[in-house]
């Protein structure tokens, strides 16, 4: 079974700090991703990587970044945490660009004072 | 701009009964249209697609309709159970991206 974990169930951080999401998969998959969970808004993509060291930003980027440094590994990165990023972080991947079964992690609940 | 809107917050029904998703899309590039279940404190899980060269895919209990036209995409549960309880999304891509498009999602109640 193909297992995508998201480090952090819960995590409650201060407005103005550094965060660090970090999601493993070990599968071998080329494509990852992070989304944001928002009642009423659904799941909104924040950005997304086809291969190592590459990203591309999905349709929320603003106050995000992310790294891929490793093939199974794809942080998203919170540079200066404010308010209105608390929500669901769900990260998720996939074997390759016309597979569309997504793996998703079981998210990380993120509450920023 | 929401590409795909699931109108619906909610739906109740009863066990046994039909439990019927709709899902409307905007653009007409979307070729590839999936559904996705999620249960509280879990991660979405992938139920069904549908291509659109498709108007009909079944599996087991759950039937994805398309209606390309009308751009509407429909989930059918048939018979529905209290496990069915859940949030569904509806999803769509186009091309090679890979990258997924969701709607707000609909929380879906079956009673016993």
């Amino acid at each position: 079974d193909v297992k995508v974990t998201q480090s952090s169930r819960y995590l409650v951080k201060r407005t103005g700090e550094k965060v660090f999401l970090e999601c493993v998969q070990d599968m071998d998959h080329e494509n990852m991703f992070w989304y944001r969970q928002d009642p009423g808004l659904g799941l909104r993509l924040i950005y997304f990587s086809y291969d190592v060291k590459m990203k591309e930003k999905g349709d929320i980027p603003e106050g995000y970044s992310v790294s891929r440094e490793k093939k199974e590994r794809f942080s998203l990165i919170l540079e200066s945490a404010s308010t209105n990023q608390t929500s669901m972080y769900l990260c998720a991947s996939s074997p390759h660009t016309k597979n569309y079964g997504y793996t998703f992690g079981s998210g990380t609940r993120l509450t920023v004072v | 701009d929401q590409q795909v809107k699931q109108n619906s917050p909610s739906l109740s029904v009863q066990e046994g009964r039909i439990s019927i998703l709709n899902c409307d899309y905007t653009n007409s590039m979307f070729d590839y249209f999936l559904w996705y279940k999620k249960y509280p404190a879990e991660g979405p899980t992938f139920l069904i697609s549908i291509s659109s060269i498709k108007d009909k895919n079944e599996d087991g209990r759950f039937t994805v309709f398309l209606n390309k036209s009308a751009k509407h995409l429909s989930l059918h549960i048939v018979p529905s159970q209290p496990g069915d309880s859940a949030v569904y999304f509806c999803a769509a891509s186009s091309g090679n991206t890979g990258k997924l498009i969701f709607g707000q999602g609909t929380t879906l109640q079956v009673k016993p």
